[in-house]
This record gives C-alpha cells, structure tokens and sequence, in this order.
C-alpha cells in the first residue's frame, strides 16, 4: 500500500483564490510527522509546513495551512490568497519508525492563473 | 549561506560509466540522505546515513553505493551507470522534523 497518496496530479486556481491540494496517508505507528514541500521550477525543494501526529491545533505558517483529520488520514494543504509565485509543485511527505523513515507522494502541480 | 550543496549540478554520462555525486552541509545535522526523483513516482528514497559513519539502505538502492567520511559529506556513488539510473538526485540533511534539500543534480545515463 502506498504510504502517502496525492490524488491530484495537477491542478488550477484563480489568483488570490484559496486551493486545497489532498493528501491522505497509511501508518500503523501512534507517532508521526506530516510535511509539504513545494517545488518550483527552478527545482529545489522548499520546505512549508510540518505537523505532529500530537498536535490537537491544525499547523499554519502564513498562507498555508495543514486540514489535519487524524480519523481520516488525511492532511490537506490548503493555501490562502494564491499568488502566481504559488505555481509549482507540491508535495505531502509522513516521518514514521523508530528510523524516521520518511516517505514521499507523487506530488500535485498547481497552476495559479492571473 | 548555510544549507546542502550538490555538486555537479547536470551530468551525461555514457552506459558502464561511474561516477560520484558530491553533498555537503554545513548545518551541523547528523542525519543524511539521497533521493532520486523520476515523473509519476515522486522522491524514491536510495539510501540515508542517521550518523557518521552509519549508512542503511532506503527503498531503492540497488545499482548505488554510499560513502559518510565525515558529519559534513555524504556521497553517492554510480560504479556502473545504468539509462534506468537517468533521474533528478537530491541529497538533504535533517535535524528534529525538518529536511534541507540541495539544489538537485540531473543525471542523463545514454
């Protein structure tokens, strides 16, 4: 089973429109971590936003925000108020074991349209 | 600035050809890692290093080695490269929950 699932391969919003990008995942283990990244074109991998499997309070980090529903394992990433510089892609990714093996999903492009 | 550099940042190399990509960061972080990132498959974990001196294989090794010499360096090594092994390789570091990934290296085997 795959262990992060990004159902959206790709997707379009209007500019200063807000976008909810999916992200579900499988884990057995009590403790985990839940990310995104963000990859422009230029292709380094920007960190964004990062919450614990602990958190009660969804995590946000200026325009970003984390919809975490710990029942339905899911964290969504949702953004706020797009700008064109949002255009890239995006990808969730889960810290789990006592190794902290990290896994990645196969990410979702977001196009954002003046 | 502080943060992990790749190095080189393209390269062509011809079937049967090796060759080392080179990682380095300067943040003081113990643990370590190389992914390669292909279309449709996301990033693919090769192999990390959770210390100096300790490397553990991830998800998709076969066809790669690794070298952590020092805290700083973390290289990965093709001794035969293959046309399945042309991909975009990052390396990243990680302290507590978060990752630092380098610029990427893309890797064309003919």
């Amino acid at each position: 089973a795959q262990k992060i699932t990004q159902t959206q391969p790709g997707m379009f919003v209007q500019e200063k429109e807000a976008v909810t990008l999916d992200c579900t995942y499988d884990t057995s283990d009590q403790s985990y971590g839940l990310f995104w990244y963000k990859q422009p074109s230029s292709g380094e991998m920007i960190f964004l936003i990062y919450q614990g499997s602990y958190d009660e309070q969804n995590a946000t980090e200026g325009r970003y925000s984390l919809n975490f529903q710990k029942a339905r394992k899911s964290a969504n990433l949702v953004i706020s108020a797009s700008q064109l510089g949002d255009s890239a892609m995006y990808f969730c990714a889960m810290r789990e074991g006592l190794r902290n093996q990290f896994y990645f999903g196969t990410g979702t492009s977001l196009t954002v349209i003046p | 600035n502080a943060g992990v550099t790749q190095t080189p940042k393209f390269q062509v190399l011809k079937t049967g050809q090796s060759m080392t990509l080179q990682c380095a960061q300067d943040m003081n972080h113990n643990s370590m890692y190389w992914y390669r990132q292909d279309p449709g498959m996301g990033l693919r974990l090769i192999y990390y290093s959770a210390s100096e001196g300790t490397t553990d294989k991830g998800e998709v090794p076969n066809g790669y080695n690794v070298s952590r010499l020092n805290k700083r360096e973390f290289s990965l090594r093709l001794e035969s490269a293959a046309p399945s092994q042309t991909s975009v390789y990052f390396c990243a570091s990680k302290q507590n929950y978060g990752y630092t990934f380098g610029s990427g290296t893309r890797l064309t085997v003919v």
